[in-house]
Parts: structure tokens; sequence; C-alpha cells
């Protein structure tokens, strides 16, 4: 069954540098991910794909802050120089033939 | 610009219908397969139902099946999820959302979203 996990809370300081973690489920270690943020009251952003050899493609207009990374079955997302408006949901998602997942989200709190 | 704009929403009595719109801009929508996607309050993303750019294909949440059909039509740009016998579980916000074609880098990917419309399932 493929899932992801993410954990539900993260917090860091203006300024610093954070990094969330989505693992996929076993046997699934080689799929794509999606991250998405959703700010307080708004919908979702695109912020990019991050396939399995850690390459990935941002969204239009995503500052070089966001990066992305793999590791075995673990995505990883790293926002650095840490802003009040990063506070956020964190979201991964992936897909399979006909079924779409998403991870129980992070949410972020900047210090 | 790229835009998604999401329509229909309100307030609906359990076991009643709505049918949810979603208006597309800026893009080629027919080359597009498409998601609709909830989240209910103080909760996380509930990925419900994808459409192939022709609509040949379609796949649902099991939670939603027989209830929720998705459908679009190319000529007017739009994507529609037509929901019945609505339950106060399905209270939440609904959007729609581009997946990445395939070839590009965002394929598979919701690389595109819709600011949302809220179902409300109460009597």
């Amino acid at each position: 069954q493929l899932v992801l996990t993410q954990s539900p809370s993260a917090s860091a300081s203006l300024g610093a540098s954070v990094n969330f973690t989505c693992t996929l489920s076993s046997g699934h270690s080689n799929y794509a991910i999606a991250w998405h943020q959703q700010q307080p009251e708004k919908g979702p952003r695109y912020l990019m794909k991050l396939n399995s050899d850690g390459s990935h493609t941002k969204g239009d207009g995503i500052p070089d802050r966001f990066s992305g990374s793999s590791s075995g079955a673990e995505r990883y997302l790293t926002i650095s120089s840490l802003q009040s408006e990063d506070e956020a949901d964190y979201y991964c998602q992936t897909w399979g033939t006909g079924i779409v997942v998403f991870g129980g989200g992070t949410k972020l709190t900047v210090l | 610009e790229v835009q998604l704009v999401e329509s229909g929403g309100g307030l609906v009595h359990p076991g009643g219908s709505l049918r949810l719109s979603c208006a597309a801009s800026g893009f080629s929508f027919s080359f597009y397969w498409m998601s609709w996607v909830r989240q209910a309050p103080g909760k996380g993303l509930e990925w419900l139902a994808n459409i192939k750019h022709d609509g040949s294909e379609k796949y649902y949440v099991d939670s939603v099946k027989g209830r929720f059909t998705i459908s679009r039509d190319n000529a007017k740009n739009s994507l529609y999820l037509q929901m019945s016998s609505l339950r106060a579980e399905d209270t939440a916000v609904y959007y729609c959302a581009r997946v990445g074609v395939f070839g590009s880098g965002t394929y598979g990917s919701m690389d595109v979203w819709g600011q949302g419309t809220t179902v409300t399932v109460s009597s």
C-alpha cells in the first residue's frame, strides 16, 4: 500500500534552516513525490517535484531558499533563511496508477 | 496567467446533491489530467478523483466511489465534480488541481491549484 509519512510538526527560528522528511512506504522507494505549501487560510501551492535521484523541478517563483533531496525511501524539503511567511503546512504527494496519496502534513512554526 | 477558479460550493442538506465547477485559463486545458482534492476543517489534504485529458479514464478514492462523478468539457476549459448522497463528513474546502503532463518536469505532480470552494453539509 502506497503511504507517505510526515512528522506532524516542526519549528525553527527566523533566519535559520529547517528540514522536512517524507517517507515512502516499503516497496515504493523509487517513487517521485511533490512538495506543496499551504499558508494559513490559503489554498495549497506547488513547491517542487522531487525525484528519487534528488533532481527536482520547482514551481514558478519558488525562491532558491527552497530545495529538495532524496535518500532511499526518504524525500526531504529544506528551507533556508527562514522568513515569517514560511510559517505554513507542508504536504508531500505521490501517485501511482489510478491513485494519488498525500502525507499527513507538517505544520511549521517560525519562532 | 495560469489559473484555476472553483465555484458552486454552498450549504446542502444531508442526502442532497451539488455540482462543483472549475474554470481553467492560461494553459491548454485539453492536454492535462485534472484532479479534485478536498480538505475537511482542521484536517489534511485528501485526493478525491482524477480524470484523463480526454475524459476517457477516471479514478476515485474509495470513500466517494458511486457518490461523486468527475467530468470535464474541454471546449469550455472546465472541470466538474457532481456530488450526491452528501454526508456531514463531506464538509470541506474543495480544490481543483492540474496534473503535470508526461514528459514535463512536473509529471504526476499537482502543479497548479485553485483557491477552493467551500461545501457545508448540514441540516
